[in-house]
């Protein structure tokens, strides 16, 4: 079974754009959270979706937006980018909305450079 | 305060030598605990859950103590292929029954030959 995956792997952009990275979950999964990583530190987290619906939503500002479809699969929009938004942007699956002893698996995530 | 502090290292360790880490979290009601590993430029992934009972897998063992707000990572006999960072990861819930995970920085790990 395909992990979970993320495109697009790299990505530049200037300041002032706007950015949609994809994620698909493992097959079954109904849950997608994003996390953004920036160098050296801890992933922190976005936003988490579950059966299309937002269920969570982490300290960011409302230039950052997501949504999930029908499949599960998930975007996170990046609206006006910023050099700060510089980082790791991480998807995760899981296969219920609350992650106890269940794993929960990443993908290898998006690099977002904005110059 | 940081919901969850690590020790950013880094441990630089001789091959079978012992380590542990260290993490603390402040938020008194979180209810379950992890520790990741995330290797240079990839993906965390799921090392070990953490259970107030200790439980081991090969040579980790993880520690929680509610108490303190204390959890630990020990790994015995270190292999080169342990260098990575380790993540340790905080879930306190919310009221919409979603996950609200917090990790730490990381603590960087290097296991010389």
């Amino acid at each position: 079974d395909a992990g979970v995956t993320q495109s697009p792997t790299h990505l530049i952009k200037t300041r002032g754009q706007q950015v949609t990275l994809r994620c698909s979950p493992i097959s079954g999964h109904k849950s997608v959270s994003w996390y953004q990583q920036v160098l050296g530190q801890g992933p922190q987290f976005i936003f988490q979706y579950y059966e299309k619906e937002e269920r969570g939503r982490g300290n960011f500002p409302d230039r950052f937006s997501a949504r999930q479809f029908p499949n599960y699969s998930s975007e996170l929009n990046v609206n006006a980018l910023l050099l700060g938004d510089s980082a790791l942007y991480l998807c995760a699956s899981s296969p219920a909305l609350q992650v106890t002893n269940e794993k929960l698996l990443f993908g290898s995530g998006t690099q977002l450079s904005v110059l | 305060r940081k919901e969850v502090e690590q020790d950013p290292g880094p441990f630089n360790v001789p091959e079978g030598a012992t380590v542990a880490f260290n993490c603390t979290y402040s938020n008194s009601a979180s209810q379950s605990f992890f520790w990741y590993r995330q290797d240079c430029r990839k993906e965390p992934k799921l090392l070990m859950s953490v259970y107030s009972s200790g439980n081991e897998d090969g040579r980790f063992t993880a520690q929680l103590n509610r108490a303190s707000q204390y959890i630990s990572l020990l790994i015995r006999d270190s292999k080169l292929s342990d260098s990575a960072t380790y993540l340790c990861v905080v879930n306190i819930g919310s009221q919409t029954g979603a996950n609200n995970l917090f990790f730490g920085t990381g603590t960087r790990l290097t296991v010389i030959p």
